[in-house]
């Protein structure tokens, strides 16, 4: 049974980066699935962040881009996201997932982790 | 690029179907048959319920179901029971390498 766990600080001061770890067990990360990251303010909706392959490709939410960098350690069996400049809007609850892909093409996310709340405060 | 559209709320009395809708464009849910439909508990995390327009993951009761009319998807719940009371969201590939969730319903089971 495949569980993923997040894990990371739960709080994190503006403009600094913000660095969270999914362990994952019960499956190889390295089995042909991708591996993502999913964000959800509190009492808002979900937003894909970008997805891994064990492979190193990546793809990201165009609208994150610039400030986000997702990685892979195969050893591990984990993958870990971070996001730079953080500001208040970047407060949510941040999930890791499996992702399957076709033809290049996020398609749906399953299993999830249980989340874990950032809060992103002086 | 904005979320795609879900109506804040629908309700049904136990025993009753449910219908919730996803609509965007045709260079979303119109265009590739990637949407799907999570579950998601208060507190909890998203669960799948719905993938590919109309498939089922194993465990996922069958009186779920999923469909799509052009650039709208559906989701519906049969025989509805309390334990299906929840917020839905759905979620459609929109190109470009590119995700996109609905902005989720709240299900109330009366």
């Amino acid at each position: 049974q495949v569980q993923l766990q997040e894990s990371g600080p739960g709080l994190v001061k503006p403009s600094e980066t913000l660095s969270l770890t999914c362990a994952v067990s019960g499956y190889s990360i390295n089995s042909g699935y991708y591996w993502g990251w999913i964000r959800q303010p509190p009492g808002k909706g979900l937003e894909w962040i970008g997805s891994i392959y064990h492979s190193g490709n990546i793809y990201y939410n165009p609208s994150l881009k610039s400030r986000v960098t997702i990685s892979v350690d195969t050893s591990k069996n984990q993958f870990s996201l971070k996001l730079s400049s953080v500001t208040a809007a970047d407060t949510a609850v941040f999930y890791c997932a499996r992702v399957r892909y076709s033809y290049g093409y996020p398609i749906w996310f399953d299993p999830w982790g249980q989340g874990t709340l950032v809060t992103v405060s002086s | 690029q904005s979320a795609l559209t879900q109506p804040p709320s629908a309700s049904g009395s136990p025993g009753q179907s449910v219908t919730i809708s996803c609509t965007g464009t045709s260079s979303d849910v119109g265009g590739y048959n990637y949407v799907s439909w999570y579950q998601q508990r208060p507190g909890k995390a998203p669960k799948l319920m719905i993938y590919e327009v109309s498939y089922r993951p194993s465990g996922v009761p069958d009186r779920f179901s999923g469909s799509k009319s052009g650039n709208t998807a559906s989701l519906t719940v049969s025989g509805l029971q309390a334990e299906d009371e929840a917020d839905y969201y759905c979620s459609s590939y929109v190109g470009s390498n590119n995700l996109l969730f609905g902005g989720g319903t709240k299900l109330t089971v009366l």
